[in-house]
């Protein structure tokens, strides 16, 4: 199972947008709603963010959102707040026989 | 509210067996409709999630290292098991313990860095 591809970095400015690619296939991300992103920074665990492509669970803030199309999922930060700044994962459940899961490359999320 | 804690010993050489435990407080295990989880973290790299398991037993893992791995629990300590064979330094990662969702993470314990070296 392959990592899905995300770009190795994003910038904006703050109170800008920016928007985060994740790759996969027709086995996983274009094959369910089950895609997932996670906020992480520096020494810290992993954050849930977005979850069945456009969820977003309780607390997280209305500034990011998911979309999917075809084979790519997409997180947009919306207004880019100083605290965006971290690296995000992309997530997709990738078989429904043996429920396996893949993770995305990475991408650093930088404030400037 | 739901606390997901790693333990284990942070030191290892090559070809011996990972160990680690991920006790679970807030919820039961065996209560729960949810799957108890490990990912993965190299230094500097990305995640990679690495097995499932439910409080019946049931288990999924990861391709990569499925011939290498076993997942336990123990509902009585409410806590679940992960063993990893063989090591190599290619093992060597931050380990963290999760709740897994439909399909999502949504707890994570702190994470246990784990290190292979002769």
């Amino acid at each position: 199972q392959s990592a899905l591809t995300q770009p190795p970095s994003a910038s904006g400015s703050p109170g800008q947008s920016v928007t985060i690619s994740c790759t996969g296939t027709s086995n996983d991300v274009g094959g369910y709603n089950y895609v997932s992103w996670y906020q992480q920074h520096p020494g810290k665990a992993p954050k849930l963010m977005i979850y069945e492509v456009t969820k977003r669970p309780s607390g997280v803030p209305d500034r990011f959102s998911g979309s999917k199309s075809g084979n790519t999922a997409s997180l947009t930060v919306s207004g880019l707040q100083a605290e965006d700044e971290a690296d995000y994962y992309c997530s997709s459940f990738a078989g429904s026989d043996n429920f396996l899961y893949v993770f995305g490359t990475g991408t650093k999320v930088t404030v400037l | 509210q739901l606390h997901l804690q790693e333990s284990g010993p942070g030191l290892l050489k090559p070809s011996e067996t990972l160990s680690l435990t991920c006790t679970v407080s807030g919820d039961s295990i065996s209560g729960s409709t949810y799957y108890w989880g490990w990912i993965r973290q190299p230094p500097g790299k990305g995640l990679e999630w690495i097995g499932s398991i439910f409080y019946t037993g049931r288990t999924f893992y990861n391709p990569s290292v499925r011939s290498r791995m076993s997942m336990s629990v123990d509902t009585s300590k409410n806590h679940f098991s992960l063993k990893l064979s063989s090591v190599t330094a290619a093992d060597t990662s931050v380990y963290y313990c999760a709740r897994v969702g439909n399909s999502l993470f949504d707890y994570w314990g702190q994470g246990a860095l784990v290190t292979v070296s002769s």
